[in-house]
């Protein structure tokens, strides 16, 4: 079955950088773009952007980009989002998951089971 | 930038049908996905395309978008389904996926 398995926590100083994986099984990775979601803690779920494997190119939501990177590794089925200068309020949960595209919209399904990077 | 608007939390009793909105300007005009998060997990997709649930999701579940609101229905409501909802558009006039603000709801 479809799947996608995120990195473990981790916390960082501010200033530094993180970098998380979405690994994806079950499915040919370079036929679905991948997006990320940041949930920060006791909120609710906000965009960030998403890639497609297929050509590398990325798309980032307001207020996500410049620190924010999207990569994937195609030979891996891996996406992965780092973040760099890292600030106090970017400790939250991030959610990678597939995208599905019909008739011009779209839905997420499955999700990874996150990643919490805490940041003091 | 659209806004989705849903109320931050309901209560039901077991066995009771839950009726959770998603206001937004011409919804209308859009396509709604719904989510559920239960405490520590990720989210899971229960309806998409506005009705359609995916396989695994109960009969329960369903969805509707008229008259302009947005609504996901649970019906006989179990205590499993106590979780965060949250309703997700395309916005297709900026290029943003938008995703409501999310519902608690409590399973009395």
């Amino acid at each position: 079955q479809v799947q996608l398995v995120q990195s473990g926590s981790d916390s960082k100083k501010p200033g530094a950088s993180v970098k998380i994986s979405c690994k994806t099984s079950g499915y040919t990775f370079t036929s679905y773009r991948l997006i990320w979601v940041r949930q920060a803690p006791g909120q609710g779920l906000e965009w960030m952007g998403w890639i497609n494997p297929k050509t590398g190119d990325s798309t980032y939501a307001q207020g996500f980009s410049g620190r924010f990177v999207f990569s994937v590794d195609t030979s891996l089925g891996t996406t992965y989002l780092q973040i760099n200068s890292l600030r106090a309020e970017d400790t939250a949960l991030y959610y990678c998951a597939r995208v599905h595209v019909v008739a011009a919209t779209y839905w997420f399904d499955p999700w990874g089971q996150g990643t919490l990077v805490a940041v003091s | 930038s659209y806004v989705l608007t849903q109320p931050p939390a309901m209560s039901v009793a077991p066995g009771k049908t839950a009726n959770i909105p998603c206001g937004a300007d011409n919804i209308g005009t859009k396509i709604v996905n719904w989510y559920q998060q239960k405490p520590g997990q990720a989210p899971l997709m229960v309806i998409y395309y506005d009705n359609d649930r995916p396989s695994g999701i109960p009969e329960r579940f369903s969805g509707s978008n008229s008259g302009g609101t947005a609504a996901l229905t649970i019906s006989r409501v179990e205590a499993g389904d106590e979780a965060d909802y949250y309703c997700q558009v395309w916005d297709s006039s900026d290029g943003h996926v938008v995703f409501g603000g999310g519902t608690k709801l409590t399973v009395l």
